[in-house]
């Protein structure tokens, strides 16, 4: 069963704190891909970043950072020095090599950050 | 134009009405898929074509019926629906499953 959880349904945060964002996933395949999405309030999910099972290196792009950790089935997201322009809802997901073309999303986070 | 594109991004239609939904993608992505979003709900997976093909429909009522009829275009047509399926429809395409979506503005659907 292919399976995203994202716990936090809401995070209310004050502009310039750190703020990370769960996903617990769960496969069985061994090969899989995790995405994680930003839906503004205008409505268009926009793809942030994607991690293959075989890579658990870490990765930053500027403010955003992204945890991979297998032994624990997380790919959790951090944004440092939070803006207002960062309020939105996030969302994680995943496909697998025997998912055909099908993707699973968590519920999502809405996060605020408050000026 | 790039992109996957949505008409309309708004619509709002009494419960008798005939109307369609209509997606557009010019990345050369073989998969489409809707999806309906409704308030404080995830993403309900809908519908997804792969080479013209239905692949997937998640037990979703025939007043709901889709259409591909090439791989840059999927349409979504709608009768007799009911409140309940006041939603944001989005559509999305990819060309694989190791590759992201990519999703239009979607349409916010409103039933009378």
């Amino acid at each position: 069963a292919q399976k995203v959880t994202q716990a936090q349904t809401e995070i209310s945060v004050v502009e310039k704190e750190d703020v990370t964002l769960d996903c617990v996933y769960e496969t069985r395949d061994t090969t899989y891909y995790l995405f994680w999405y930003k839906q503004p309030p205008s409505g268009e999910l926009v793809f942030l970043i994607r991690r293959n099972s075989f890579d658990e290196q870490n990765e930053i792009s500027g403010r955003y950072s992204w945890n991979f950790q297998k032994s624990t089935s997380s790919f959790n997201f951090t944004i440092t020095a939070s803006q207002v322009v960062d309020s939105a809802v996030y969302f994680c997901a995943l496909s697998g090599a025997n998912t055909g073309n099908q993707f699973y999303f968590g519920t999502g986070t809405s996060l605020t950050v408050i000026p | 134009e790039t992109g996957v594109t949505q008409t309309p991004r708004h619509l709002v239609m009494g419960m008798t009405n005939k109307k369609s939904l209509k997606c557009e993608q010019h990345l050369g992505h073989n998969a489409m898929y809707w999806y309906k979003q409704s308030a404080k709900k995830p993403l309900e997976l809908m519908f997804v074509y792969s080479l013209e093909e239905r692949v997937e429909n998640n037990s979703v009522p025939s007043r709901f019926s889709p259409e591909c009829p090439n791989s840059s275009h999927l349409f979504l047509h709608l009768h007799t629906l009911q409140p309940e399926d006041s939603a944001l429809y989005l559509c999305a395409s990819s060309s694989s499953y190791y590759q992201p979506q990519h999703f239009g503005d979607g349409t916010r659907l409103s039933i009378l």
